[in-house]
Protein backbone atom coordinates (compact mmCIF):
# COMPACT_ATOMS: atom_id res chain seq x y z
CA UNK A 1 0.00 0.00 0.00
CA UNK A 2 0.82 3.93 -0.60
CA UNK A 3 0.86 6.13 1.76
CA UNK A 4 2.67 10.04 2.70
CA UNK A 5 2.69 10.84 6.52
CA UNK A 6 3.44 14.90 7.25
CA UNK A 7 3.51 14.27 10.53
CA UNK A 8 3.55 18.60 11.25
CA UNK A 9 0.35 19.57 11.53
CA UNK A 10 1.16 23.04 12.11
CA UNK A 11 3.56 25.42 12.19
CA UNK A 12 4.33 28.91 12.97
CA UNK A 13 7.34 30.83 11.97
CA UNK A 14 8.12 34.70 12.04
CA UNK A 15 9.12 36.21 8.80
CA UNK A 16 12.65 35.69 8.04
CA UNK A 17 13.02 32.42 9.81
CA UNK A 18 13.93 29.11 7.70
CA UNK A 19 11.50 26.31 8.26
CA UNK A 20 11.38 22.81 6.94
CA UNK A 21 8.21 20.78 6.28
CA UNK A 22 8.83 16.93 6.35
CA UNK A 23 7.42 14.62 4.21
CA UNK A 24 7.69 10.53 4.67
CA UNK A 25 6.23 7.81 2.19
CA UNK A 26 6.02 4.34 1.48
CA UNK A 27 5.55 2.64 -1.25
CA UNK A 28 7.03 -0.78 -2.96
CA UNK A 29 7.21 0.36 -6.63
CA UNK A 30 10.68 1.07 -7.57
CA UNK A 31 8.93 3.55 -9.94
CA UNK A 32 7.35 6.66 -8.62
CA UNK A 33 6.67 10.05 -8.22
CA UNK A 34 6.69 12.90 -5.59
CA UNK A 35 5.11 15.94 -5.54
CA UNK A 36 4.68 19.25 -2.95
CA UNK A 37 1.73 21.96 -3.29
CA UNK A 38 0.83 24.60 -1.95
CA UNK A 39 -2.88 25.77 -1.00
CA UNK A 40 -3.05 28.84 -0.12
CA UNK A 41 -7.01 30.07 1.03
CA UNK A 42 -8.33 30.43 -2.56
CA UNK A 43 -8.43 26.82 -3.06
CA UNK A 44 -6.58 25.58 -5.48
CA UNK A 45 -3.64 23.24 -5.14
CA UNK A 46 -0.57 25.12 -7.09
CA UNK A 47 2.02 22.62 -8.38
CA UNK A 48 5.23 23.62 -6.54
CA UNK A 49 7.73 20.40 -7.48
CA UNK A 50 7.83 16.97 -9.26
CA UNK A 51 10.98 14.75 -8.41
CA UNK A 52 11.26 11.14 -9.64
CA UNK A 53 12.07 8.11 -7.87
CA UNK A 54 15.70 8.08 -10.09
CA UNK A 55 16.92 11.13 -9.30
CA UNK A 56 17.88 11.74 -5.90
CA UNK A 57 19.59 15.37 -7.00
CA UNK A 58 18.38 18.07 -4.19
CA UNK A 59 16.71 21.15 -6.09
CA UNK A 60 16.83 24.51 -5.15
CA UNK A 61 14.13 26.99 -6.99
CA UNK A 62 14.44 30.48 -5.67
CA UNK A 63 13.85 30.86 -1.76
CA UNK A 64 12.62 26.92 -2.37
CA UNK A 65 14.71 24.04 -1.61
CA UNK A 66 13.73 19.99 -1.68
CA UNK A 67 15.76 17.17 -0.31
CA UNK A 68 14.95 13.59 -1.74
CA UNK A 69 16.41 10.67 0.40
CA UNK A 70 15.42 7.54 -0.45
CA UNK A 71 17.19 5.79 1.74
CA UNK A 72 14.59 7.33 4.74
CA UNK A 73 11.89 7.51 2.27
CA UNK A 74 11.83 11.30 2.82
CA UNK A 75 11.31 14.20 0.88
CA UNK A 76 11.31 17.54 2.66
CA UNK A 77 10.54 20.76 1.35
CA UNK A 78 12.92 23.99 3.02
CA UNK A 79 11.71 27.66 2.91
CA UNK A 80 14.45 29.93 3.42
CA UNK A 81 14.00 33.22 4.95
CA UNK A 82 10.24 32.89 4.93
CA UNK A 83 7.75 35.66 3.65
CA UNK A 84 4.14 36.02 4.51
CA UNK A 85 2.80 34.89 1.38
CA UNK A 86 4.32 31.87 1.97
CA UNK A 87 1.22 31.63 4.95
CA UNK A 88 -0.80 28.70 2.96
CA UNK A 89 -0.89 24.70 3.56
CA UNK A 90 1.58 22.57 1.93
CA UNK A 91 0.42 18.38 0.75
CA UNK A 92 3.12 16.04 0.23
CA UNK A 93 1.83 13.68 -2.45
CA UNK A 94 3.32 10.34 -4.35
CA UNK A 95 2.25 8.74 -7.56
CA UNK A 96 3.25 5.55 -8.37
CA UNK A 97 4.23 3.89 -11.63
CA UNK A 98 2.52 5.55 -14.90
CA UNK A 99 -0.75 6.16 -12.81
CA UNK A 100 -0.93 9.75 -12.51
CA UNK A 101 -2.98 9.29 -9.12
CA UNK A 102 -1.97 11.45 -6.49
CA UNK A 103 -2.36 9.93 -3.11
CA UNK A 104 -1.55 13.19 -0.15
CA UNK A 105 -0.47 13.14 2.62
CA UNK A 106 -2.86 15.28 5.79
CA UNK A 107 -1.19 18.60 4.46
CA UNK A 108 0.89 20.69 6.89
CA UNK A 109 -0.25 24.23 7.69
CA UNK A 110 2.60 26.72 7.90
CA UNK A 111 1.60 30.48 9.49
CA UNK A 112 4.42 33.24 8.96
CA UNK A 113 3.80 35.66 11.14
CA UNK A 114 5.64 39.17 10.29
CA UNK B 1 -2.60 31.53 -18.45
CA UNK B 2 -4.81 28.71 -18.93
CA UNK B 3 -6.52 27.26 -16.07
CA UNK B 4 -8.90 24.45 -15.07
CA UNK B 5 -12.23 26.19 -14.83
CA UNK B 6 -15.19 25.13 -12.08
CA UNK B 7 -18.44 26.16 -11.39
CA UNK B 8 -19.80 26.62 -8.63
CA UNK B 9 -17.11 28.29 -6.52
CA UNK B 10 -19.54 27.32 -3.84
CA UNK B 11 -22.72 25.21 -3.07
CA UNK B 12 -24.95 24.67 -0.24
CA UNK B 13 -27.84 22.02 -0.44
CA UNK B 14 -30.08 20.41 1.25
CA UNK B 15 -29.98 16.82 2.29
CA UNK B 16 -31.35 14.03 0.01
CA UNK B 17 -31.20 17.00 -2.78
CA UNK B 18 -29.15 16.18 -5.92
CA UNK B 19 -25.89 18.41 -6.98
CA UNK B 20 -24.10 18.23 -9.74
CA UNK B 21 -20.22 20.52 -10.89
CA UNK B 22 -18.68 21.16 -13.68
CA UNK B 23 -15.43 21.09 -14.37
CA UNK B 24 -13.25 22.38 -17.90
CA UNK B 25 -9.70 21.01 -18.12
CA UNK B 26 -6.79 23.16 -19.48
CA UNK B 27 -7.15 22.72 -23.37
CA UNK B 28 -5.75 19.60 -24.93
CA UNK B 29 -4.91 17.76 -21.75
CA UNK B 30 -6.30 14.03 -21.80
CA UNK B 31 -6.34 13.16 -18.73
CA UNK B 32 -8.63 14.47 -16.14
CA UNK B 33 -9.39 14.06 -12.08
CA UNK B 34 -11.84 14.42 -9.35
CA UNK B 35 -10.56 14.65 -5.77
CA UNK B 36 -12.33 15.45 -2.62
CA UNK B 37 -10.84 17.04 0.37
CA UNK B 38 -13.02 17.03 3.24
CA UNK B 39 -11.43 19.69 5.84
CA UNK B 40 -8.25 19.24 7.38
CA UNK B 41 -7.40 16.74 4.98
CA UNK B 42 -5.42 15.88 2.30
CA UNK B 43 -7.25 15.25 -1.00
CA UNK B 44 -8.54 12.10 -2.22
CA UNK B 45 -8.77 10.74 -5.97
CA UNK B 46 -12.56 10.15 -6.86
CA UNK B 47 -12.37 9.28 -10.25
CA UNK B 48 -9.98 9.73 -13.32
CA UNK B 49 -10.36 10.11 -16.47
CA UNK B 50 -8.25 9.48 -20.00
CA UNK B 51 -10.44 11.08 -22.67
CA UNK B 52 -13.76 10.08 -22.38
CA UNK B 53 -13.16 6.38 -20.51
CA UNK B 54 -12.85 6.16 -17.05
CA UNK B 55 -9.28 4.72 -15.66
CA UNK B 56 -10.06 4.45 -11.89
CA UNK B 57 -13.36 5.16 -10.06
CA UNK B 58 -11.96 2.79 -7.16
CA UNK B 59 -12.88 5.48 -4.42
CA UNK B 60 -16.04 6.81 -6.07
CA UNK B 61 -19.59 5.71 -3.76
CA UNK B 62 -20.87 4.58 -7.21
CA UNK B 63 -24.68 4.34 -5.22
CA UNK B 64 -24.66 7.92 -4.96
CA UNK B 65 -21.73 9.51 -7.18
CA UNK B 66 -21.34 9.19 -10.92
CA UNK B 67 -19.33 11.18 -13.19
CA UNK B 68 -18.99 11.53 -16.76
CA UNK B 69 -16.62 13.59 -19.95
CA UNK B 70 -18.43 12.69 -22.55
CA UNK B 71 -16.73 14.28 -25.34
CA UNK B 72 -13.48 13.71 -23.56
CA UNK B 73 -13.14 17.46 -22.64
CA UNK B 74 -15.03 18.86 -19.80
CA UNK B 75 -16.48 16.77 -17.12
CA UNK B 76 -19.29 16.77 -14.36
CA UNK B 77 -19.98 15.16 -11.42
CA UNK B 78 -23.11 14.82 -9.62
CA UNK B 79 -23.97 13.47 -6.10
CA UNK B 80 -28.15 11.92 -5.68
CA UNK B 81 -28.76 12.17 -2.92
CA UNK B 82 -26.69 14.34 -0.89
CA UNK B 83 -25.87 13.61 2.26
CA UNK B 84 -24.38 15.21 5.44
CA UNK B 85 -21.04 13.67 5.12
CA UNK B 86 -20.72 14.84 1.31
CA UNK B 87 -19.25 18.17 2.41
CA UNK B 88 -16.17 18.59 1.39
CA UNK B 89 -14.65 20.70 -1.63
CA UNK B 90 -14.36 18.97 -4.97
CA UNK B 91 -11.62 19.59 -7.00
CA UNK B 92 -10.93 18.99 -10.20
CA UNK B 93 -7.52 18.70 -11.43
CA UNK B 94 -5.86 18.06 -15.45
CA UNK B 95 -2.69 16.97 -16.91
CA UNK B 96 -1.39 16.28 -20.50
CA UNK B 97 -0.97 12.85 -20.03
CA UNK B 98 -1.12 10.56 -16.63
CA UNK B 99 2.64 9.48 -17.24
CA UNK B 100 4.85 11.50 -14.90
CA UNK B 101 3.39 14.90 -15.06
CA UNK B 102 2.21 17.39 -12.67
CA UNK B 103 -1.42 17.81 -12.53
CA UNK B 104 -3.11 21.75 -12.68
CA UNK B 105 -5.95 22.51 -9.99
CA UNK B 106 -8.62 24.28 -10.66
CA UNK B 107 -10.24 26.30 -7.44
CA UNK B 108 -12.85 23.70 -6.44
CA UNK B 109 -16.41 23.76 -5.53
CA UNK B 110 -16.95 23.88 -1.50
CA UNK B 111 -20.00 22.09 -0.80
CA UNK B 112 -22.25 22.16 2.14
CA UNK B 113 -24.45 19.64 2.75
CA UNK B 114 -27.65 21.28 5.45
Amino acid sequence: AQKVTQAQTEISVVEKEDVTLDCVYETRDTTYYLFWYKQPPSGELVFLIRRNSFDEQNEISGRYSWNFQKSTSSFNFTITASQVVDSAVYFCALSVGNTGKLIFGQGTTLQVKP
Amino acid sequence: EAEVAQSPRYKITEKSQAVAFWCDPISGHATLYWYRQILGQGPELLVQFQDESVVDDSQLPKDRFSAERLKGVDSTLKIQPAELGDSAMYLCASSPDRVNTEAFFGQGTRLTVV
